[in-house]
């Protein structure tokens, strides 16, 4: 069974930094792409970022591009997103999730998704 | 950048009733669109990609079409299950950008 759980949430103040993990099960890890992509509270969906198998591939969404760094650990089977710099406007619950492309086919769609998890940035 | 827009905002319907859901895209993104369903408390779902396939043990109530800058996901027979919120995903070739339609929210009649 596939499962993605996300850590690192929290609390954090303008200006401030935070680390998020994903824990991911159940599939080759290293096989798959995976992105972020966080909801804020009671709003929509906003894709942050994607990151290939091999992490030679990475794309922001342009509201963190330069303050937010994807990254994974495929021996530990786990993503991260670094964020720095943290707005007001990030605060949103935000979840890791798989991509479609799978041996080059590209898909970039989102088929399966962590629980999430919940960043606060307010003074 | 390719801007979606759902309608409608909110869709009421009929438990066994038939409801179809519109997405549109402000450029062409060719078959590259996906719905997704979200229920409270909930992640999404994926539902449907590539504009028309069906994701792993969706029922088949759940069809997609459309290419371009048109696309509609159809329940055709709402269950009491299918009350949710639904958006559509696009993502283009240059620069990559995955984008989300606002949702439309189907609730009960």
């Amino acid at each position: 069974e596939v499962q993605l759980v996300e850590s690192g949430g929290g609390l954090v103040q303008p200006g401030g930094s935070l680390r998020l993990s994903c824990a991911a099960s159940g599939f080759i890890f290293n096989t798959y792409s995976m992105n972020w992509v966080r909801q804020a509270p009671g709003k929509g969906l906003e894709w942050v970022s994607y990151i290939s198998s091999s992490s030679t591939t990475i794309y922001y969404a342009d509201s963190v591009k330069g303050r937010f760094i994807i990254s994974r650990d495929n021996a530990k089977n786990s993503l991260y997103l670094q964020m720095n710099s943290l707005r007001a406007e990030d605060t949103a619950l935000y979840y890791c999730a798989r991509d479609l492309t799978f041996g080059g086919v590209i898909a970039h769609y989102f088929d399966y998704w962590g629980q999430g998890t919940l960043v606060t940035v307010s003074s | 950048e390719i801007v979606m827009t759902q309608s409608p905002a909110t869709l009421s319907v009929s438990p066994g009733e038939r409801g179809t859901l519109s997405c549109r895209a402000s450029q062409s993104v060719s078959s590259n669109l996906a719905w997704y369903q979200q229920k409270p408390g909930q992640a999404p779902r994926l539902l449907i990609y590539g504009a028309s396939t069906r994701a792993t043990g969706i029922p088949a109530r759940f069809s997609g079409s459309g290419s371009g800058t048109e696309f509609t996901l159809t329940i055709s027979s709402l269950q009491s299950e299918d009350f949710a919120v639904y958006y559509c995903q696009q993502y283009n070739n240059w620069p990559r950008r995955f984008t989300f339609g606002p949702g439309t929210k189907v609730d009960i009649k």
